[in-house]
């Protein structure tokens, strides 16, 4: 089975650029995840989607972040512009979420976002 | 809101040895999931071990095992036999058993040495 795919692994950009992450769940997987990880901290829920619909967007930077996820199956996530505070870790997760709360979680390796 | 609070940034066992990584919580539910996720330098995170709130039972898996308290609100790591390929970070995450957000919410993590 293959697992969630995230591209590019690492990308550096100017501070005020603009970028975008992808990300691929496990095919079948309604509920997907992207976390930000901050160097030391734990990953922290940016956007939760249930097939092409947004869950959970409250720590979601809205001014600059945006992500979509059409058809319900690959996602998008957009910086712009960058500010310095956004170097981190981008996480995405899916979940085949049948309705139970205990469903398990299935991680990528993350995007490593460098903003100089 | 709740918090995931873990004590130890660093943590040190020889092979062959046994450690315990320490994480408490702050809830006012009284239904949720505990978890433990293992991230090696690949930075993807790999579930460890779940458990259930309304279980009374430690979970275990394999060389892996927790010590749940619910009214101290504390959820340790065991790690027994502990190998090379045990070294990473490992993070404590809380999720609530109701709603349909299952948002995980993070400690900062632990970082395990494993020496020879």
């Amino acid at each position: 089975e293959a697992g969630v795919a995230q591209s590019p692994r690492y990308k550096i950009i100017e501070k005020r650029q603009s970028v975008a992450f992808w990300c691929n769940p496990i095919s079948g997987h309604a509920t997907l995840y992207w976390y930000q990880q901050i160097l030391g901290q734990g990953p922290k829920l940016l956007i939760q989607f249930q097939n092409n619909g947004v869950v959970d967007d409250s720590q979601l930077p809205k001014d600059r972040f945006s992500a979509e996820r059409l058809k319900g199956v690959d996602s998008t996530l957009k910086i712009q512009p960058a500010k310095l505070e956004d170097s981190a870790v981008y996480l995405c997760a899916s979940s085949s979420f049948r309705g139970a709360t205990n469903e398990k979680l299935f991680f990528g390796s993350g995007t490593q976002l460098s903003v100089l | 809101a709740q918090t995931v609070t873990q004590s130890q940034p660093e943590m040190s066992v020889q092979e062959a040895e046994t450690v315990t990584l320490s994480c408490t919580y702050d809830t006012s539910e009284s239904d949720y999931y505990l978890f433990w996720y293992k991230q090696p330098p690949s930075r993807q995170m790999i579930l460890v071990i779940r458990q259930e709130a309304y279980k009374q039972q430690n979970a275990t898996e394999n060389r892996f095992s927790v010590n749940f308290q619910k009214a101290a609100k504390s959820f340790s790591l065991k790690i027994s036999d502990s190998q090379l390929g045990d070294a990473a970070m490992y993070f404590c995450a809380y999720r609530s058993a109701t709603g349909t957000a299952s948002k995980l919410t993070f400690g900062t993590g632990t970082r395990l040495q494993v020496t020879l």
